[in-house]
């Protein structure tokens, strides 16, 4: 009963260093979308996807690309990472995104540093 | 724009009753919701409320007045391990994404 699952939980990179952070849900969620936590400003969402191939930005896109080749897999790369980006990044699925009832559901997080 | 507010910080004792409120400034929006997270981990999904009024489960309890712009979150029977923070959210009309308060820690006392 896997549900939403990311890697790395941890990383440490070096201003510069591009990576891609993995998501993948085995709930066959329409809806998955990346988010980051920053102390004291709560959840701020930074790509989403209603299904495969579809994708589009949220609040806070820039620095950071999403694909969404697969229902299952969403991948988040960083493409030359700030300081500014030393944040938790969550990734969830909802089974439709536009059902508004719906509730995400959310991995454990990746807590990323960027030296 | 949207923006939600919320109480950074509430105390309460183990055994009582709690309420966290949630004011919002939206020009449209499809409900609220309450989502928990403890400290290291997750958030988690506890209630939603699409329409004005209370919604229960179990010991927690949400509610919604639109014509008031606010919402609140009841915990009742505290117990320790609801020591965490809570966030209200609400979807946005006009692309049906999620806007996030910033939060409310609850701190519970034995």
């Amino acid at each position: 009963n896997a549900g939403v699952t990311q890697t790395p939980k941890f990383q440490v990179l070096k201003t510069g260093q591009s990576m891609t952070l993995q998501c993948a849900q085995d709930m066959n969620h329409e809806y998955m979308s990346w988010y980051r936590q920053d102390p004291g400003m709560g959840l701020r969402l930074i790509h989403y996807s209603v299904g495969a191939g579809i994708t589009d930005q949220g609040e806070v896109p820039n620095g950071y690309n999403v694909s969404r080749s697969t229902t299952e897999d969403f991948p988040l790369r960083l493409l030359s990472a700030a300081p500014s980006q030393t944040s938790v990044y969550f990734c969830a699925s909802s089974a439709s995104g536009t059902r508004i009832n719906q509730p995400q559901h959310f991995g454990d997080g990746t807590r990323l540093s960027i030296l | 724009g949207q923006s939600l507010e919320q109480p950074s910080e509430v105390t309460a004792v183990e055994g009582a009753i709690v309420q966290i409120n949630c004011t919002y400034q939206t020009s449209g929006f499809y409900g609220l919701s309450w989502y928990q997270q403890h400290d290291g981990g997750a958030p988690t999904f506890l209630s939603y409320n699409g329409l004005d009024g209370l919604e229960e489960t179990g010991r927690f309890s949400s509610f919604l007045s639109r014509s008031d712009s606010y919402g609140y979150l009841l915990l009742q029977e505290l117990q320790m391990k609801d020591s965490a923070s809570y966030f209200c959210a609400v979807r946005d009309q006009s692309n049906y994404q999620l806007i996030w308060g910033a939060g409310t820690k609850l701190i519970i006392k034995p």
